[in-house]
């Protein structure tokens, strides 16, 4: 079985730029969470998406924004890139809202690293 | 601020020690997990136990939770190199919204 996949492994961008990063969740998830990890930092939630919808959100200016297809997989985007977006984005998938209500385990993805020059 | 806390944020030990790291939160949980982050990479769920849990084992890991105290401690016993990595807690809050709070780690270095 296929693991959560984060495309692509690494990105280079500069200030002002836009960044995409994609992920594939494990078969049968329908729970997507992005989270950004800075260097020598803990998580530090984004996006919560659910069968399609927006769940909940963390602190991060609009700039910072996500979609979740049909099929599940997942889009962030994040524009007019700052020095301090620099980090790790992680994604992570777990069981919907109905079936994994009461312990939202949640299977990771390698992650995507993002650079801001 | 909803951060769950870790200590220590440093530990480094030689290999056959035990480790231990503790987690507070502050909020009504449903339960508490613990996961592991090797250096730069994704994270991988290592043990979750349920709020009206006190203890469970998982081979070497050993996790203890008193509500009480909102704290929860997870030990490796035998410790080795291998175990070399980031830990970190993630309480699930009580109700619906379903939000994790994460610890904000414990950096494990096994000496060999």
């Amino acid at each position: 079985e296929a693991g959560v996949t984060q495309s692509p492994t690494h990105l280079i961008k500069t200030r002002g730029q836009q960044a995409t990063l994609r992920c594939s969740p494990i078969s049968g998830h329908t729970s997507v969470y992005w989270y950004q990890q800075a260097l020598g930092l803990g998580l530090q939630f984004l996006l919560w998406y659910d069968e399609g919808e927006e769940r909940n959100r963390g602190n991060f200016p609009p700039r910072f924004s996500g979609r979740q297809f049909p099929n599940y997989s997942s889009e962030l985007n994040v524009n007019a890139l700052e020095l301090e977006d620099s980090a790790l984005y992680l994604c992570a998938s777990s069981l919907g809202w109905r079936e994994g209500l009461g312990a939202n385990v949640l299977t990771f993805g390698a992650g995507s690293r993002l650079t801001v020059l | 601020s909803q951060q769950g806390e870790e200590d220590p944020q440093a530990l480094s030990i030689q290999e056959g020690e035990n480790a231990t790291m503790n987690c507070s939160y502050k909020t009504s949980i449903n339960n508490l997990q613990w996961y592991r982050q090797n250096s730069g990479r994704g994270l991988v769920h290592l043990i979750l136990i349920r709020s009206n849990e006190r203890e469970k084992h998982s081979g070497r890991l050993r996790v203890t939770l008193d509500t009480s105290k909102k704290s929860s401690s997870l030990l490796i016993t035998a410790s080795r190199a291998a175990d070399t990595a980031s830990y970190f807690c993630a309480a699930l809050n009580a109700g619906n919204n379903r939000k994790l709070i994460w610890g904000l780690g414990t950096s494990l270095a096994v000496n060999p």
